[in-house]
């Protein structure tokens, strides 16, 4: 089945030491997506990757920054992490377009950040 | 900009009663909507959508979701609810105006009592 797939399910990294994770997609989607999202709130745009153009939401912290090496994968780099950048983690894909009824995001199971 | 309300936290059902989940909107012309359930430490999987024509939308798992155009909603229905159906729900907003993103509710998690 085309998917996306998200490793590791679970990280745990030491305060201030970098982390990167990880997103690979099957669907050859044009748009990779990702988000943080804290306990039982909703999930929040960090950034998106049109193809090679990356898009950065004007609240994002310089701490992460984002790869798209092709079109299958895309990742997910925090420099410095904090305390509250312990998060799960989620990537989504999708084609450029809302339009079509099979258009919507297609999200990973997530990867989890436990910062010590 | 476009905003989604969904305003019950927490919903508790007993196993086999029927459920609504509301969802508001805020958008300046008719959005693309979407209802995504998560269960604990999962990714979010679609529900269903509106993006044009039936303003009653069939999804998987036996919801449906009706696009009120007047009330600027879209609440999620579900006739007899399973315990399986426990989970975070989640309301969305999308529209080529802004650029495709989706905007999310803060979600309502559902509690289904046996």
């Amino acid at each position: 089945d085309a998917m996306v797939i998200q490793n590791p399910r679970y990280q745990v990294t030491q305060f201030g030491k970098p982390v990167t994770l990880s997103c690979s997609q099957t669907l050859n989607h044009n748009v990779m997506y990702w988000y943080q999202q804290k306990s039982s709130q909703a999930p929040k745009l960090l950034f998106h990757y049109y193809d090679k153009d990356f898009n950065n939401e004007a609240d994002t912290p310089d701490n992460f920054q984002s790869r798209r090496p092709n079109t299958s994968f895309c990742f997910l780099d925090i420099r410095s992490p904090g305390l509250g950048d312990a998060a799960m983690y989620l990537c989504a894909t999708s084609r450029p377009g809302l339009a079509r009824k099979t258009d919507t995001q297609y999200f990973g199971p997530g990867t989890r950040l436990t910062v010590l | 900009a476009q905003s989604v309300t969904q305003p019950d936290i927490h919903i508790t059902v007993s196993e086999g009663a029927s459920l609504e989940l509301r969802c508001n909107y805020s958008y300046g012309a008719t959005p693309y909507l979407f209802w995504y359930v998560q269960s604990p430490g999962q990714g979010l999987q679609l529900l269903l959508k509106y993006f044009s024509g039936d303003t009653l939308v069939q999804g998987i798992k036996g919801f449906e979701a009706e696009f009120k155009r007047s009330q600027s909603s879209f609440n999620l229905r579900k006739p007899s609810v399973h315990w399986s159906d426990a989970a975070e729900y989640f309301c969305a907003v999308g529209a080529a105006a802004a650029g495709n993103k989706l905007t999310f509710g803060g979600g309502t998690r559902v509690l289904v009592k046996p």
